[in-house]
């Protein structure tokens, strides 16, 4: 079993649509969780950390799950600039543990 | 503010030549630096990190090398490459405290 596993997707969604994406992790003593953004062949870019309480940046909110051990990432009224693969990262240890990533494609 | 070089952006080498990139952060003092390795559709695999000048872990046992000759300097070498060597390279910095990594722009790396 992958450590981070992710649907590859892609996810294809209107504008204006809201989506969601999920991921798990199989190591449940993981202390820190982040969602990163990554353009087609540019670098990761850290999109926002996942807090026990869940937190929002404008159109994105990300929740942590403990007990199923799973991350959320929810993109409300999609942009067509949110085209981008996104990649759910775990922190276990001293070492960050990156997902494959689901691709979303947003179309006019 | 921080920011975090690398090149080359884009190399083509043949099989069996050396290697190096080089990575450097500007803005911050004693970072821990990281290379990571990108292959097609694939995830970010961690090849080595340090903590500090002349500290390397290695992640992975494979025919790359990493050196950190200066607290904002860190290298990523080869003597001979191989066609599975192909893919995006990344260095990455963090904080000694904090938990977030920001990643350079990353060299493309094919090797003939």
């Amino acid at each position: 079993r992958k450590e981070v596993e992710q649907d590859p997707g892609p996810f294809n969604v209107p504008e204006g649509a809201t989506v969601a994406f999920n991921c798990t992790y199989s190591n449940s003593a993981s202390q820190s969780f982040f969602w990163y953004r990554q353009d087609c062949r540019k670098e990761p870019k850290l999109l926002m950390s996942v807090y026990s309480s869940g937190n929002e940046d404008g159109r994105f909110t990300a929740q942590l799950n403990r007990a199923s051990q799973y991350i959320s990432l929810l993109i409300r009224d999609s942009k067509l600039s949110d085209s981008a693969t996104y990649l759910c990262v775990v922190k276990t240890t001293d070492k960050l543990i990156f997902g494959t990533g689901t691709r979303l494609q947003v179309f006019p | 503010s921080q920011t975090i070089h690398q090149w080359p952006a884009t190399l083509v080498q043949p099989v069996g030549s050396p290697l190096s990139l080089e990575c450097t952060v500007e803005g911050t003092s004693n970072p821990n630096l990281y290379w990571y390795r990108q292959a097609a559709g694939r995830g970010l695999q961690l090849l080595f990190y340090s903590v500090g000048i002349g500290q390397i872990s290695s992640e992975v046992p494979q025919n790359l090398s990493a050196s950190r000759p200066q607290d904002r300097q860190f290298i990523l070498s080869s003597k001979k490459l191989l066609l599975s060597d192909s893919g995006f390279y990344l260095c990455a910095w963090k904080r000694g405290i904090s938990y977030e990594q920001y990643f350079g722009p990353g060299t493309r790396l094919t090797v003939t």
